[in-house]
């Protein structure tokens, strides 16, 4: 069946450097690509999505690229915080109503 | 402020009890749903309800099923409680669209013995 695939699983990385993370899906007809994030403890809330028909969406820290042919987006964050630190999920849409989630990145930006 | 709340933060239940998670948004969301979240598995999609009454299965509905009397409420129902169904549970819900954001619910963490 379609599946979401997420890497890594962890990610460390210092203040101030940047974070990628990385997602293959498999259902060509996903048209909508969100991110969430979760910190520790609490719920998921979305943080930055895109379309099919963009290739990249910017929100001051963070930006999504995706590659249609290759079926893969990422996540990138840069100039990375401490309050970055949580768990970074990708989801492709599958259908009308559903996504596909990734198993998740925890991230740690180390002080 | 969306606001999605849900019934319990913790539950522990018996092997065999039959449990209720309730639920509920404020915003008139038709759509809701809801997922299971494991380590090193993400968040997986058991039930969603795109309707008052309608549901479908999503990727692991098996031991579970739900209810949707009314528009803000939605409930998961596990018949009789595995171990194996030890997770947190989170609700979502939805306007009616694909490219419409989920909100999600803070989690129920169920613990059966």
């Amino acid at each position: 069946g379609e599946n979401v695939e997420q890497h890594p699983s962890t990610l460390s990385v210092q203040e101030g450097d940047s974070a990628v993370i990385k997602c293959t899906y498999s259902d060509s007809a996903s048209n909508y690509f969100p991110w969430y994030k979760q910190e520790l403890g609490k719920r998921p809330q979305l943080i930055i999505d895109i379309r099919s028909n963009v290739g990249e969406k910017k929100d001051q820290r963070i930006a999504v690229t995706l590659n249609k042919t290759a079926k893969h987006f990422s996540l990138h964050i840069t100039e990375t915080q401490p309050e970055d630190s949580a768990v970074y999920f990708c989801a492709a849409s599958k259908g009308t109503y559903k996504y596909i989630f990734g198993t998740g990145t925890r991230l740690k930006v180390l002080a | 402020d969306v606001k999605v709340t849900q019934s319990s933060r913790y539950l522990v239940k018996r092997t065999g009890e039959k449990v209720f998670l309730e639920c509920v948004q404020d915003m008139d969301h038709e759509n809701m749903f809801w997922y299971r979240q494991d380590p090193g598995l993400g968040l997986r999609l058991i039930y969603f309800s795109y309707d008052v009454k309608m549901k479908e299965k999503g990727d692991i509905p098996e031991g579970y099923s739900v209810s949707r009397e009314k528009k803000e409420r939605f409930s998961l129902i596990l018949e009789s409680a595995s171990t194996n169904q030890t997770s947190m549970y989170l609700c979502a819900s939805s306007l009616p669209g694909v490219t419409d954001t989920q909100y999600f619910g803070p989690g129920t963490r169920l613990t059966v013995l």
